[in-house]
């Protein structure tokens, strides 16, 4: 069964300091996709980037980077020179594309605050 | 602005009773998913809808029910509603039937008392 564990359930940290969220995901597929998304305070869900299981290149968008890394099964977001109006929940999803095909796992989600 | 619309923004209403919330895609998707997200329970898929089939299912309780029309819009139906019924209700939206990035509509707050 595919599962996605995000263990840090809140972090805290000061304006422009660096912050990374974990994410781990488990799945039996060998294609699959993992997914970003940013739910902020007025609620809506952002994305944020998607990743296929074959692509492991990191990327780097801004000041938001994603470690992609299939031998610990770890798609890790970090922001760099955090700001304020990056307080949100970060949730880490996964897609199976043939077992679950269709349904997506999310973790219960990394409460982000950005203090000024 | 995600291009997903969905209707209505906050639904109140008693236990015992059945409620339709209303999901319009993108323009283009086919796709088109229902999602619940409750304090105590995260974000949970419930079911998938790709050009009117039904496609994939997660923890959908039997009084709840969806469809997908010619239009591609969708309906949430929830009926016999229960108090841990209440929480906020996501359509998304993809263009293909699996992998492809969805897209979240603003959401149906929905409080049963």
């Amino acid at each position: 069964a595919q599962k996605v564990t995000q263990a840090q359930t809140e972090i805290s940290v000061v304006e422009k300091e660096d912050v990374t969220l974990d994410c781990v995901y488990e799945t039996r597929d060998t294609t699959y996709y993992l997914f970003w998304y940013k739910q902020p305070p007025s609620g809506e869900l952002v994305f944020l980037i998607r990743r296929n299981s074959f692509d492991e290149q990191n990327e780097i968008s801004g000041r938001y980077s994603w470690n992609f890394q299939k031998s610990t099964s770890s798609f890790n977001f970090t922001i760099t020179a955090s700001q304020v109006v990056d307080s949100a929940v970060y949730f880490c999803a996964l897609s199976e594309a043939d077992t679950n095909a269709g349904k997506s796992t999310f973790g219960d989600g990394t409460t982000l605050t950005v203090k000024p | 602005d995600s291009g997903v619309t969905q209707t209505p923004k906050h639904l109140i209403t008693a236990t015992g009773q059945r409620v339709t919330l209303r999901c319009s895609p993108r323009s283009g998707d086919l796709s088109v998913y229902w999602y619940q997200q409750s304090l105590d329970q995260g974000l949970q898929f419930l079911i998938q809808y790709y050009n009117g089939e039904e496609r994939a299912k997660g923890n959908i309780l039997e009084r709840f029910s969806a469809q997908q029309f010619p239009d591609l819009h969708s309906e949430l139906n929830l009926s016999s509603l229960e108090l841990g019924d209440s929480a906020l209700y996501f359509c998304a939206s993809s263009q293909g039937a699996r992998g492809d990035t969805q897209y979240f509509g603003p959401g149906t707050r929905l409080t049963v008392l």
